[in-house]
C-alpha cells in the first residue's frame, strides 16, 4: 500500500514564526503536492513538484515556499505565519501516471496560527 | 480553466435510502474524474474513478458513470448505512498536464441516520 506521512496531526504556532510542515512519502512517486483545505472552499492547490529541486506554484502559493531535496520528501514552509494560513493542509503524492494521474493523500496537519 | 461544480450539502438521509450526489466540471481536453472520500478525522482515500467517457467506476457499492455529453460523473449507492457519513469530493484531473494538481470540488457533507 502507498503510503504517506505527515510530521504532525496538530500544529499550533503563533503569528510571525517559521513553520515547518513535512510530508514523506514510500512509493518512489516522482510528484507530490501541497493543498489546503477550508470548510466551504474545498481543496485548493498550493505547490506541486514533480522531481527532485523542482517546484511549481499552484492556485494559492502567496505566503508559502516548498522544498524537494530527496525524491521521498516534500516539505512547505511558513516564513512568517499568519492566522489567516489556520487551516487544514493536505499532502499528496502520485506516480507519473499519462492514463488518471490519480493521487494519494496522508493524513492531513491541523495547523492553528494565534 | 478546469472547474468542479457538487452539491454541498450537508446531505441528510436515512440508513438503507438510495444516494445521489451530483457533479458537474468544466475542462479542456480529456480529463479523468475521480471521487475520494473524508472519513472525520482522516486525509482523502480514492473512492472510485473514471478514466474516458462512458467508464464506470465502483468500489464498495459506490458507482459513478463518466458522461462527457453532459459533463457529469454523479456519485450513487443503493443503500446507504451509517458507515458511510464522511464528506465526498469530485475531482478531476486535465490529461493536458502530466504532474499538475486535481482541481475539487468543494465536498459534499453525508450524513446518515439510523
Amino acid at each position: 500500500d502507498v503510503k504517506v506521512t505527515q510530521s504532525s496531526r496538530y500544529l499550533v504556532k503563533r503569528t510571525g514564526e517559521k513553520v515547518f510542515l513535512e510530508c514523506v512519502q514510500d512509493m518512489d512517486h516522482e510528484n507530490m503536492f501541497w493543498y489546503r483545505q477550508d470548510p466551504g472552499l474545498g481543496l485548493r492547490l498550493i505547490y506541486f513538484s514533480y522531481d527532485v529541486k523542482m517546484k511549481e506554484k499552484g492556485d494559492i502559493p502567496e505566503g508559502y515556499s516548498v522544498s524537494r531535496e530527496k525524491k521521498e520528501r516534500f516539505s512547505l514552509i511558513l516564513e512568517s505565519a499568519s492566522t489567516n494560513q489556520t487551516s487544514m493542509y493536505l499532502c499528496a503524492s502520485s506516480p507519473v501516471d499519462r492514463v488518471s494521474y490519480e493521487q494519494y493523500f496522508g493524513p492531513g496537519t491541523r495547523l492553528t496560527v494565534t | 480553466g478546469n472547474s468542479v461544480t457538487q452539491m454541498e450539502g450537508p446531505v441528510t438521509l436515512s440508513e438503507e435510502a438510495f444516494l445521489t450526489i451530483n457533479c458537474t466540471y468544466t475542462a479542456t481536453g480529456y480529463p479523468s474524474l475521480f471521487w475520494y472520500v473524508q472519513y472525520p478525522g482522516e486525509g482523502l482515500q480514492l473512492l472510485l474513478k473514471a478514466t474516458k467517457a462512458d467508464d464506470k467506476g465502483s468500489n464498495k457499492g459506490f458507482e459513478a458513470t463518466y458522461r462527457k455529453e453532459t459533463t457529469s460523473f454523479h456519485l450513487e449507492k443503493g443503500s446507504v448505512q451509517v458507515s458511510d457519513s464522511a464528506v465526498y469530493f469530485c475531482a478531476l484531473s486535465d490529461s493536458g498536464g502530466g504532474a499538475d494538481g486535481l482541481t475539487f470540488g468543494k465536498g459534499t457533507h453525508l450524513i446518515i441516520q439510523p
